[in-house]
């Protein structure tokens, strides 16, 4: 995969945890953010500089550096746990590319 | 309201070529900055993306399957159409059809199909 994730986080009750994601890409194009319950399809969660889309909680938020995108979760509640996508252009800006997950586990 | 909604196939053997449709609403794929994408996810494992057409026909591919890939609009019919030949088992997935929005995101999503690759 182009982007990379950590496999898998855990996070107490309440807590806050951050996820990340890194690539090359990174540098030019803003990372995208989804969640995935099981069974269902993703949902956006994050994208852009600093937008969340209407209906998600604001205790997710998102940052990026360099290389390298972080999803905030602050206060984290069992409806979280999931497995959480980034995705954003290939170096090229030619395609859209994913990284490999990041399981969640409250 | 946008919604998007996968049909096809639930089985092809290998070889065959897998035609899937997406009939989408609540939008108009006729400009550049909208488009519906294709994105695939097998059984346990990570998205991967497939194929994406604008609304004004710029098509874009996953490169390691662009020679089996073909995506197409019907905007008369407001539905895409994904083609992938020569199908193998490692084919096997759920199919995701996505509304690639002003955002430059895949906001909404449909709820996937599974082909199974099988003889």
């Amino acid at each position: 995969s182009e982007l990379t994730q950590d496999s898998a986080v855990s996070v107490a009750l309440g807590q806050t945890v951050t996820i990340t994601c890194r690539g090359d890409s990174l540098h030019t194009y803003y990372a995208t953010w989804f969640q995935q319950r099981p069974g269902q399809a993703p949902v956006l969660v994050f994208y852009g500089k600093n937008n969340r889309p209407s209906g998600i909680p604001d205790r997710f938020s998102g940052s990026s550096s360099g290389n390298t995108a972080s999803l905030t979760i602050t206060g984290a509640q069992a409806e979280d746990e999931a497995d959480y996508y980034c995705n954003s252009w290939d170096i090229t800006g030619d395609h859209y590319v994913f990284g490999g997950g990041t399981q969640v586990t409250v | 309201q946008i919604t998007l909604k996968e049909s096809g196939p639930t089985l092809v053997k290998p070889t065959q070529t897998l035609t899937l449709t997406c009939d989408f609403s609540g939008f108009s794929l006729t400009s550049l900055t909208t488009g519906v994408g294709w994105i695939r996810q097998p059984p346990g494992k990570a998205l991967e993306f497939l194929a994406l057409v604008y609304g004004d026909d710029d098509k874009r591919y996953r490169p390691s399957l662009k020679s089996r890939l073909t995506i197409a609009k019907d905007t008369s019919k407001s539905q895409v159409v994904l083609t992938m030949t020569n199908m193998d088992p490692v084919d096997t997935a759920t199919y995701f059809c996505t509304f690639r929005g002003r955002s430059d995101n895949f906001e909404n999503w449909g709820q996937g199909t599974l082909v199974t690759v099988s003889s």
